[in-house]
């Protein structure tokens, strides 16, 4: 059974470009959330999607947005790309709410 | 807003020895969680915990939740290089669904 996959793998853009990243989860699985991890830190929560609606925000600018769509994948939008939204972007599926999470293997996104 | 933090940032062992690391939150919780990341690869879930109290051990690991649900700790005995990584502890609000993850405690194994 294939786990949480993300595509693309890497990616470069310029500044003020846009971008969008996409998960699909675990099979089964109907909540998705989305992280940055800046080196060094750990995980910051972007969005959590459960059967389609957002259940969560965390403290991101409008330029970030995100959806899920009716077969649970997932897809995380950034405009107005600036150098500091240089991170490695997770995408996290779980069955429900409040359990356990299972992470893909990221999309590193680099801003020049 | 919530807060959680992680000591110490980096531990340094030498290969057989025990250490602990220590997972603080601003407001109860009404989960923890810890993961595992690898240099280069992304964060591996380890276990849960949701009662007060709480104790649960997978083989060298002892997790452990404070009564108060606002602290956790990771304890791992007889420390092996597979155990090289970042440990991160992810707390989680009541009827606030996200993960709040601390900074995470870097771990090097000395052989």
């Amino acid at each position: 059974d294939a786990g949480v996959t993300q595509s693309p793998t890497h990616l470069i853009k310029t500044r003020g470009q846009h971008v969008t990243l996409r998960c699909s989860p675990i099979s089964g699985h109907k909540s998705v959330s989305w992280y940055q991890q800046v080196l060094g830190q750990g995980p910051q929560f972007i969005f959590q999607y459960y059967e389609k609606e957002e259940r969560g925000r965390g403290n991101f600018p409008d330029r970030f947005s995100a959806r899920q769509f009716p077969n649970y994948s997932s897809e995380l939008n950034v405009n107005a790309l600036l150098l500091g939204d240089s991170a490695l972007y997770l995408c996290a599926s779980s069955i429900d709410l409040n359990t356990e999470a299972f992470f893909g293997q990221g999309t590193r996104l680099t801003v020049v | 807003g919530q807060q959680v933090m992680q000591i110490p940032q980096y531990q340094h062992v030498q290969e057989g020895e025990d250490f602990t690391t220590y997972c603080n939150s601003s407001t109860t919780l009404s989960n923890i969680q810890w993961y595992k990341q690898r240099p280069g690869g992304h964060p591996v879930f380890l276990i849960q915990l949701v009662k007060s109290g709480e104790v649960k051990k997978q083989k060298r690991l002892t997790f452990q939740f404070g009564e108060a649900k606002k602290n956790s700790s990771l304890h791992i005995t007889a420390t092996q290089t597979t155990d090289v990584g970042t440990y991160f502890c992810a707390g989680v609000v009541t009827n606030d669904y996200k993960l709040s993850f601390g900074a995470g405690t870097t771990v090097t194994v000395r052989a």
